[in-house]
């Protein structure tokens, strides 16, 4: 596709639930990023692949939090036992090859409510 | 961790210019970027410096100063869809690949 891609748009959960949020990033890009942001906030780092190999994971903010990239594509953000705390927008990113200059291309996000 | 601070709210008249400071105080620094906001879309591009000066393009200007940690966004002849929020993000250490965030600044344009 032309952007980023992110799936489901809105995802509404009970607490305790496991989610799956799904992004498709720029075709050939090779860095991907995801972020958490919470209302009024700006984006929080989460984690960081290039191709399939996911270098740094550093803002997960628990082991409740499992990112996922097997072919270097398609990335799914998954969340176990979800929490309210956990109610945010979870942006994805992709960049072209990762250099630190680059711009990130965001997509709109998933809102996530956890009820 | 690191703070990165921006106003919260400004309010501009369509035509006018808006200027939103950016400040920062990081455990490093090898760049700075700006990003549009509108709600509920994704974060776009505006601009990029990691050297001091001002970098114009179109509309939009951005200034850094490194030795004061400081750098601001100048929006010209503000027109309505410019009304978004505007992001500061800072790239800590060279060859880190993340972004550290502000809270970002909503602008609003009035007619």
């Amino acid at each position: 596709g032309a952007g980023v891609s992110q799936s489901p748009r809105y995802k509404v959960a009970k607490r305790g639930q496991d989610v799956a949020l799904r992004c498709d990033p720029i075709s050939g890009h090779v860095s991907l990023f995801w972020y958490q942001q919470a209302l009024g906030q700006g984006p929080e780092f989460l984690t960081y692949f290039q191709n399939e190999a996911q270098l740094d994971k550093s803002g997960l903010p628990s082991d409740r939090f499992f990112a996922e990239r097997p072919e270097g594509s398609v990335s799914t953000l998954k969340i176990q036992r979800t929490q309210q705390e956990d109610s945010a927008v979870y942006l994805c990113a992709s960049s072209i090859s990762g250099t630190t200059n680059e711009k990130l291309f965001f997509g709109s996000g998933t809102q996530l409510s956890v009820l | 961790g690191q703070n990165i601070d921006q106003p919260t709210e400004m309010t501009a008249t369509e035509g006018a210019i808006v200027q939103i400071n950016c400040t920062y105080q990081t455990s490093g620094f090898n760049g700075l970027f700006w990003y549009q906001q509108h709600a509920g879309e994704a974060p776009t591009f505006l601009s990029y410096n990691v050297l001091d000066g001002l970098e114009e393009k179109g509309r939009f200007s951005s200034f850094l100063s490194r030795s004061k940690g400081y750098s601001y966004l100048l929006l010209k002849e503000l027109q309505m869809k410019d009304s978004a929020s505007y992001l500061c993000a800072v790239r800590v250490r060279l060859g880190d690949y993340k972004l550290s965030f502000g809270a970002g600044t909503t602008v609003t344009v009035r007619a």
